[in-house]
């Protein structure tokens, strides 16, 4: 089974705190990708990595930066916690490179982090 | 940026009934993925579609890759409760390598 871990499922941080979210994959795919989820907005793209030290700004990634140090651990750092940052993180991992019956996308369980 | 445009919105429905909702797209799609999120929950793949015309089945879950490769759609025959939950869409652009997703499809069932 194909396996996507997230360090925390529930996380509740102060304003101002620098926040780690980690995350794991098992399937040796070469990408990677950080949402945040609200409601009504859907899912948004943060940060994407499609190889080892090599990383990809998405549609909303003021405020986050991230790090690729293994294949396998992608993380989202919260420089400097908001509450606008309040949300439900999902990380996903996949094999995207386009033509391929192997593409997919695979996602972990979630980190509901609240910035008081 | 593209878009897909998933209907409907949400749907009650009595459990024994059939479902069906869609994603369409002005754009074309080389990948069709369909998920399913249950509250609190990271989305689960439930069926992956790679070429036009494709139509695959998981259980009660049909999906089928649209000949323009513009839209696909999800059925669920025969619900039961524990369908319940919000499904989405997602495609892989053509020379894209990032999906795109739908806004999602409530879907709630009375026993």
């Amino acid at each position: 089974d194909v396996k996507v871990t997230q360090s925390s499922r529930y996380l509740v941080k102060r304003t101002g705190e620098k926040v780690f979210l980690e995350c794991v994959q098992d399937m040796d795919h070469e990408n990677m990708f950080w949402y945040r989820q609200d409601p009504g907005l859907g899912l948004r793209l943060i940060y994407f990595s499609y190889d080892v030290k090599m990383k990809e700004k998405g549609d909303i990634p003021e405020g986050y930066s991230v790090s690729r140090e293994k294949k396998e651990r992608f993380s989202l750092i919260l420089e400097s916690a908001s509450t606008n940052q309040t949300s439900m993180y999902l990380c996903a991992s996949g094999g995207l490179a386009g033509y391929s019956s192997t593409d997919t996308q695979y996602f972990g369980p979630g980190t509901r982090l609240t910035v008081l | 940026g593209q878009q897909l445009n998933q209907s409907p919105q949400s749907m009650f429905i009595q459990e024994g009934e059939d479902v069906s909702m869609n994603c369409t797209s002005s754009s074309i799609f080389n990948t069709w993925l369909w998920y399913k999120q249950d509250p609190g929950e990271g989305p689960v793949l439930l069926i992956a579609l790679y070429k036009a015309g494709e139509l695959t089945s998981n259980g009660r879950l049909t999906a089928q890759f649209g000949i323009t490769r513009k839209d696909s759609f999800l059925n669920i025959s025969a619900s039961i409760p524990s369908d319940v939950g919000i499904y989405f869409c997602a495609g892989l652009p053509l020379y894209g390598n990032k999906l795109v997703f739908g806004a999602g499809t409530i879907l709630r069932v009375k026993s």
